[in-house]
């Protein structure tokens, strides 16, 4: 399996344009996790998904922010309008069942 | 509300070094303590799950115990390499909820092993 899979690697971009990140899980996992890194605060979840279902979103920091997960293989996150403060590396992870969960190589998003 | 703090925030070491990485938490009602490395630029390796209910973990070179009493984790790399340069991250998750899947991190400790 080629892992989980992220797309854009990078992300360059002006404030108040709108942000999509792409998120392929490992076939078969019926979890997906977003997060977002940053120096200060480290490792933050933004949203989980269970079976395509969000269970948990307390983590998404405004309206600005939605995600989605139309089928077991593909998920997205986005902003819209995008800040010069949402610049971070935001990672996608899956997992089936038990705890270990499988994160990709991450998005770094830049705002300016 | 559950905290979790990595000492020391970064550490450097001569290659053969043994050392050991801690993680603290707050809150004891913990489900499980996990272990992850990071590479730079990279996305996180999951190393080491320790159940609540055990108190260490052990994966070749490397031992994960836990002390839930005292809220405490401590990593165990033994004979350090080069390549295990990296950071390491510690992450909790609670007993809240059936399908809690929400795991608290700490901010990692930034592990340099010099040749």
């Amino acid at each position: 399996d080629a892992g989980v899979i992220q797309s854009p690697r990078h992300e360059v971009t002006e404030m108040g344009q709108e942000v999509t990140l792409r998120c392929k899980p490992i076939s078969g996992h019926d979890y997906l996790f977003w997060y977002r890194q940053t120096m200060m605060r480290g490792l933050e979840l933004l949203i989980y998904f269970n079976n395509n279902v969000p269970i948990d979103d307390s983590g998404m920091p405004e309206d600005r922010f939605s995600a989605k997960m139309p089928n077991a293989s593909f998920s997205t996150l986005k902003i819209q309008p995008s800040e010069p403060r949402d610049s971070a590396v935001y990672f996608c992870a899956s997992s089936f069942g038990a705890d270990t969960q499988y994160f990709g190589p991450g998005t770094r998003l830049t705002v300016l | 509300k559950q905290e979790v703090t990595q000492i020391p925030a970064a550490l450097s070491v001569p290659e053969g070094e043994n050392l050991v990485l801690n993680c603290s938490f707050t809150d004891s009602a913990i489900y499980n303590l996990q272990w992850f490395r990071q590479d730079p630029g990279k996305g996180l390796t999951s190393l080491l799950l320790i159940q609540s209910s055990q108190r260490e973990q052990t994966s070749g070179r490397l031992n994960a115990s836990l002390d839930k009493s005292s809220g405490r984790s401590t990593l165990y790399i033994a004979a350090s390499q080069p390549g295990d340069s990296a950071t390491y991250l510690c992450a909790v998750r609670g007993t809240l909820g059936g399908n809690n899947r929400k795991l608290i991190w700490g901010l990692g400790t930034s592990l340099a092993v010099n040749p």
